[in-house]
């Protein structure tokens, strides 16, 4: 059973709002990672980091942010919520060899009205 | 370049019958490689992966998958489709250790009864 946590699980906000959506791992993994993904369609990963204060984009460009100051916790801000960014935010997380399975949170589906 | 291609977004079978989803990839090295699965709402799921131990791979709920070298395939299947399989299956590959993995664009399959 993977211990990946994502709050909240839905969230409708207006726009312009400054949010933060949180993920947290108990499984002291050192890769954790975001992607967005709209329903039924394909993932996009838009961040990732290797590490604590280690942060990198993804392919995806996105105007959210993240950081990683506890091995345990990867929280993605958006500063100004838009229409464009309603969407469902997956974050997972993964050991460090290259045969790690990578471990999903349920999601946080976001609608910015 | 490194890529992964899921050959059709949409499979439908019969209950019973044989599923089969498609998945190649783009390498110059032999990577590893993994099926998931994402039921609605939910976040993904490991089925099974490929980690150069074994060729043929068996999962859960019945699924098992072949790397086939010289095809540059790993395609998943289950010889009888049940209505709880019905779901969106993304393939993904991990071509190195120090990048994140890379996803298929998914495939949906329905089960009819």
């Amino acid at each position: 059973e993977a211990d990946i946590y994502q709050t909240p699980r839905y969230l409708v906000i207006g726009t312009g709002k400054k949010i933060t959506l949180e993920c947290s791992q108990t499984m002291g993994h050192d890769k954790m990672y975001w992607y967005q993904q709209d329903p039924g369609m394909e993932l996009h990963l838009i961040h990732y980091s290797y590490g604590v204060n280690s942060t990198e984009k993804g392919d995806l460009s996105s105007e959210s942010t993240v950081s990683r100051i506890r091995t345990e916790h990867f929280p993605l801000t958006l500063e100004s919520a838009r229409p464009s960014h309603t969407s469902q935010y997956l974050c997972a997380s993964s050991g460090s060899i290259s045969t790690d399975t990578q471990y999903f949170g349920p999601g946080t589906r976001l609608t910015v009205l | 370049a490194q890529s992964v291609t899921q050959l059709g977004s949409h499979v439908s079978v019969s209950e019973g019958a044989l599923v089969l989803l498609r998945c190649n990839y783009s390498s110059s090295v032999p990577p590893y490689l993994f099926w998931y699965v994402q039921y609605p709402n939910q976040g993904l799921q490991l089925l099974l992966k490929y980690t150069s131990a074994a060729t043929l791979v068996k999962g859960i709920n019945g699924f098992e998958a072949e790397f086939k070298k010289s095809e540059t395939s790993f395609h998943l299947t289950k010889p009888s489709a049940h209505m709880s399989d019905a779901a969106e299956y993304f393939c993904a590959v991990s071509f190195s250790g120090n990048t994140p993995l890379v996803f298929g664009k998914g495939t949906r399959l329905s089960v009819i009864a």
